[in-house]
């Protein structure tokens, strides 16, 4: 059965510290794996988008890896600011089209 | 600003009655994908449009359906609501045919509100 797993549920971390979400999927046949993030009450937007030959992507403080052979991916923040607060979901995708989303991790920043 | 757009913002309405959710893609996209998102909950897919064709369906309930005109803006329909129905519904959209091959841009989102 394909499945996205997310961990933890939620976090909450001072700012200014790192923190990693983490991902595990069983999705196959593997075709790429997206982390979004979801504000609250607002459309989930972009943040890196892998597929099976990369290992690791960054955006700015955001940087995701990727471990085909372990099916786990993980979401690192750096220096975490107030703004990174929100959901961060994982997004797998299987060839034919199908594409699974994990339940998120609600991470809140505490100043 | 993703350059999806959705209408309304908020809807709220009684169980049992019938409302529409309007969605206009990104400028040149032709795949518009619909989700469901319950309170504290994860995305769930619903249906998915290319080119005013249905591709693929998710858990879309029976009382619920949706259209692609030929502008390529998409309609959701619920119907017969109840108060589970009660969600924020979000509509996507990407450039070509294939829901894994594509990132998706989502819109803003529609918060139904069933009393």
């Amino acid at each position: 059965k394909n499945q996205v797993e997310q961990s933890p549920q939620s976090l909450i971390i001072l700012e200014g510290k790192n923190c990693t979400l983490q991902c595990n999927y069983t999705v196959s046949p593997f075709s790429n794996l997206r982390w979004y993030k979801q504000d609250t009450g607002r459309g989930p937007v972009s943040l890196t988008i892998m597929t099976f030959s990369e290992n690791t992507k960054s955006n700015g403080r955001y940087t995701a890896t990727l471990d085909a052979d372990t099916k786990q991916s993980s979401l690192h923040i750096t220096a975490s600011q107030l703004s990174d607060s929100a959901s961060y979901i994982c997004v797998v995708s299987a060839r034919a089209s199908k594409i699974i989303f994990g339940s998120g991790t609600r991470l809140s920043i505490r100043p | 600003d993703s350059g999806v757009t959705q209408t309304p913002k908020h809807l709220i309405t009684a169980t049992g009655q019938r409302v529409t959710l309007r969605c206009s893609p990104r400028s040149g996209d032709l795949s518009v994908y619909w989700y469901q998102q319950s309170l504290d909950q994860g995305l769930q897919f619903l249906i998915q449009y290319y080119n005013g064709e249905e591709r693929a369906k998710g858990n879309i309930l029976e009382r619920f359906s949706a259209q692609q005109f030929p502008d390529l803006h998409s309609e959701l329909n619920l119907s017969s609501l109840e108060l589970g129905d009660s969600a924020l519904y979000f509509c996507a959209s990407s450039a070509i045919e294939g829901r894994g091959y594509n990132e998706q841009f989502f819109g803003p989102g529609t918060r139904l509100t069933v009393l």
